[in-house]
C-alpha cells in the first residue's frame, strides 16, 4: 500500500510569491491534515480536511488556504509568501477522524528568498 | 502556549541501553497521548499511544507510561539500536481542542555505539 505522497518534495520561491503544495493520502484515507514544522515553533497545526470539509484550522493568517479534492487528495495554498513561511509542510493521513494516530508523508521544503 | 513540552531536548544513549524520554503536559483535561518518531528527511512515524485510562502501554520494544498525577508520560525504549537515532516528540489530542493534535518540541536521540 503506497503512503503518502506530497509534491514537489523541495521548491524555492521568492517573496510576494504564491505556492501550492499537493498530498495524496493512503488509498482509502479521507481525513487529511497538514502541519507546518520550523526549528522555532516545531510541529504547528495548520488545517484538517475530511470529505471536501475544512474541519479545523489552526492559527495561521488567512495568507495560508487548503482545500480537499472527491478523491481526497489536498493541496495547500500559501499566498504572498513572507521569509518566515520558510518550513518543512507536512502532509498526514487517516482513515477518519478524531484519531492521533496519523500517516505522515516526507514532506514538501519549502524555502523563501 | 505549548500544552505538552519535552525534558530535554537531546539524549545520548549507549547502544543496547534502554532509552527514556519524559514529556510533561499541562491540561488536566487532556485524556489522549501519542509518541510519533522522526527520523531525518522523514516525516513522523506513529510509535505508540495511551488513553488517560491507563497507566501504562506496551508495544515492540517500547513502553509509554503515564503519571496523571504529575501530568507527565514518558517513553521507554528497550536495548536501543542505531535505528532508533530520531527526534521523538509527544503529542495531545482532546475533545477540548477539536481533536487537533498539539505536538510538543522534541528530543533528539542519538544512539553511541
Amino acid at each position: 500500500k503506497a503512503g503518502v505522497t506530497q509534491t514537489p518534495r523541495y521548491l524555492i520561491k521568492t517573496r510576494g510569491q504564491q505556492v501550492t503544495l499537493s498530498c495524496s493520502p493512503i488509498s482509502g484515507h479521507r481525513s487529511v491534515s497538514w502541519y507546518q514544522q520550523t526549528p522555532g515553533q516545531g510541529l504547528q497545526f495548520l488545517f484538517e480536511y475530511f470529505s471536501e470539509t475544512q474541519r479545523n484550522k489552526g492559527n495561521f493568517p488567512g495568507r495560508f488556504s487548503g482545500r480537499q479534492f472527491s478523491n481526497s487528495r489536498s493541496e495547500m495554498n500559501v499566498s504572498t509568501l513572507e521569509l518566515g513561511d520558510s518550513a518543512l509542510y507536512l502532509c498526514a493521513s487517516s482513515p477518519g477522524i478524531n484519531t492521533g494516530e496519523l500517516f505522515f508523508g516526507e514532506g514538501s521544503r519549502l524555502t523563501v528568498l | 502556549g505549548e500544552s505538552v513540552g519535552l525534558h530535554l531536548p537531546t539524549l545520548s544513549v549507549q547502544e543496547g541501553d534502554n532509552s527514556i524520554i519524559n514529556c510533561a503536559y499541562s491540561n488536566s483535561a487532556s485524556d489522549y497521548f501519542i509518541w510519533y518518531k522522526q527520523e531525518s528527511g522523514k516525516g513522523p512515524q506513529f510509535i505508540i499511544d495511551i488513553r488517560s485510562n491507563m497507566d501504562k502501554r506496551q508495544g515492540q520494544r517500547v513502553t509509554v507510561l503515564l503519571n496523571k498525577t504529575v501530568k507527565h508520560l514518558s517513553l521507554q525504549i528497550a536495548a536501543t539500536q542505531p535505528g532508533d537515532s530520531a527526534v521523538y516528540f509527544c503529542a495531545e489530542n482532546r475533545p477540548a481542542n477539536d481533536y487537533k493534535l498539539s505536538f510538543g518540541a522534541g528530543t533528539t536521540v542519538t544512539v553511541r555505539a
